[in-house]
């Protein structure tokens, strides 16, 4: 089944400590990005690569590192997670670069204490 | 700026009445424009894509309208079930930099 994993589902952690969400797609797409939404503000885009070791920042990257070491894996991490990362976090995948739909994952509901 | 504003916020209704969200874009130059439904704690799923040259398009009880002179889109949900409540969100796509554009959504409601 095609598909966009992301994990964990669910995390609560403390302020500092850092984590890795990884997320992983098996559809051969060269496009991947990742979001976080947040209530009334709709869906912001943190960081997207167009292929294997080409990654470029979104809108709201402060906070955020990522890597492209494979064409599947695109992993989200938080060096020192504060308060104000605490949201709902998705990864998406797309065919390639200007293709119009996107592939979401099941999504990340990360709390940070 | 590019932005993408839908209305309402949020909508109740009643099962198996109709209902109809709106979305309008300025974003430029346009590509196309996809309506998303979000179930609560799920990714959002593509419903249905309009380009420029559509005016409309049907996925089942779901009916997409395009102005793109007027930059407005709308969903249409017929006969609603209890399954419909979710969000649904409007991404338009634009040919600069490979960009999707989000609106904000609307959270629907369908009651028994």
């Amino acid at each position: 089944e095609a598909q966009v994993t992301q994990n964990p589902r669910y995390l609560i952690t403390v302020t500092g400590k850092k984590l890795t969400v990884t997320c992983s797609q098996n559809m051969n797409h060269e496009y991947m990005s990742w979001y976080r939404q947040d209530p009334g503000l709709g869906l912001r885009q943190i960081y997207y690569s167009m292929n294997v070791e080409v990654t470029d920042k979104g809108d709201v990257p402060e906070g955020y590192k990522v890597s492209r070491k494979e064409k599947r894996n695109f992993p989200l991490i938080l060096e020192s997670p504060s308060p104000n990362q605490t949201s709902l976090y998705f990864c998406a995948s797309s065919p390639f670069p200007g293709s119009t739909e996107a592939f979401f994952g099941q999504g990340t509901r990360l709390t940070v204490v | 700026k590019n932005q993408v504003e839908q209305s309402p916020q949020s909508l109740i209704i009643l099962e198996g009445k109709n209902c109809t969200l709106q979305c309008n874009y300025t974003v430029s130059p346009f590509s196309n424009l996809r309506w998303y439904k979000q179930d609560t704690g799920r990714g959002p799923v593509s419903l249905t894509i309009m380009t420029f040259s559509e005016n409309t398009k049907s996925n089942g009880r779901y009916t997409a309208t395009l102005d793109a002179d007027t930059k407005q889109s709308s969903l249409h949900i017929t006969a609603s079930q209890l399954s419909d409540s979710a969000s649904y969100i409007c991404v338009v796509s634009s040919y600069n930099f490979n960009k999707f554009y989000f609106g904000s959504g609307t959270k629907l409601n369908v009651k028994p």
